[in-house]
């Protein structure tokens, strides 16, 4: 199985801030990386396919790069609806695996 | 607009049975992929398992041989058959639609239900 590794497992940051979110698989995944947004008592909902395509409807304020073994997925300047957990997560193979989550706080 | 509805959590001893439903809408069901994910307490994702629409499945380890998948196309419907539950498989439970970029492995969770809870204890 791929593991994902995401860093940090947490982060406080204030709102106007620059947030950069990592994500490294335990091996090459091309760009088979997605990310998604999960705020408390909510489902997942994502914000980045195939590494660094926005899905529609999401703020462009969020980015994602990155290929291989070292993705990041960037807030460009925090919003307060933006605080909430992050996860990565791989389609290159079954199972699909997810990272273990980013919770991003208010500072 | 796409809407999914979970339905049949519960309680369930150690050792029972339940059975999942997500009733899909908004979109032409047979043509995707219908995924479960589940949330244990507190803690990450976890994938579960995944149907294709020409009704290939997959299963994370974890379940593999207790939870079986299927779909209703007739129904729009994708099912969750959980046997032999122990307390780890406690979580909510969320079914997904896929959506997909390239053919085989471009593909992401792109609409998810709002989940049901399923809790093992006796």
């Amino acid at each position: 199985d791929i593991q994902m590794t995401q860093s940090p497992s947490s982060l406080s940051a204030s709102v106007g801030d620059r947030v950069t979110i990592t994500c490294r698989p335990s091996q090459s995944i091309s760009k088979y990386l997605n990310w998604y947004q999960q705020k408390p008592g909510r489902a997942p909902k994502v914000l980045i396919y195939a590494a660094s395509s926005l899905q529609s409807g999401v703020p462009s304020r969020f980015s994602g790069s990155g290929s291989g073994t070292d993705f990041t997925l960037t807030i460009s300047s925090l919003q307060p609806e933006d605080f909430a957990t992050y996860y990565c997560q791989q389609s290159y193979s079954t199972p699909r695996t997810f990272g273990q989550g980013t919770k991003l706080e208010i500072k | 607009e796409v809407q999914l509805l979970e339905s049949g959590g519960g309680l369930v001893q150690p050792g029972g049975s339940l059975r999942l439903s997500c009733a899909a809408s908004g979109f032409s069901f047979s043509s995707y992929a219908m995924s479960w994910v589940r949330q244990a307490p507190g803690k990450g994702l976890e994938w579960v398992s995944v149907i294709s629409s020409g009704g290939t499945t997959y299963y994370a380890d974890s379940v593999k041989g207790r939870f079986t998948i299927s779909r209703d196309n007739s129904k729009n419907t994708v099912y969750l058959q959980m046997n032999s539950l122990r307390a780890e498989d406690t979580a909510v439970y969320y079914c997904a639609k896929e959506g997909w970029w390239e053919v085989l492995m471009g593909n992401y969770f792109e609409y998810w239900g709002q989940g049901t809870l399923v809790t093992v204890s006796s």
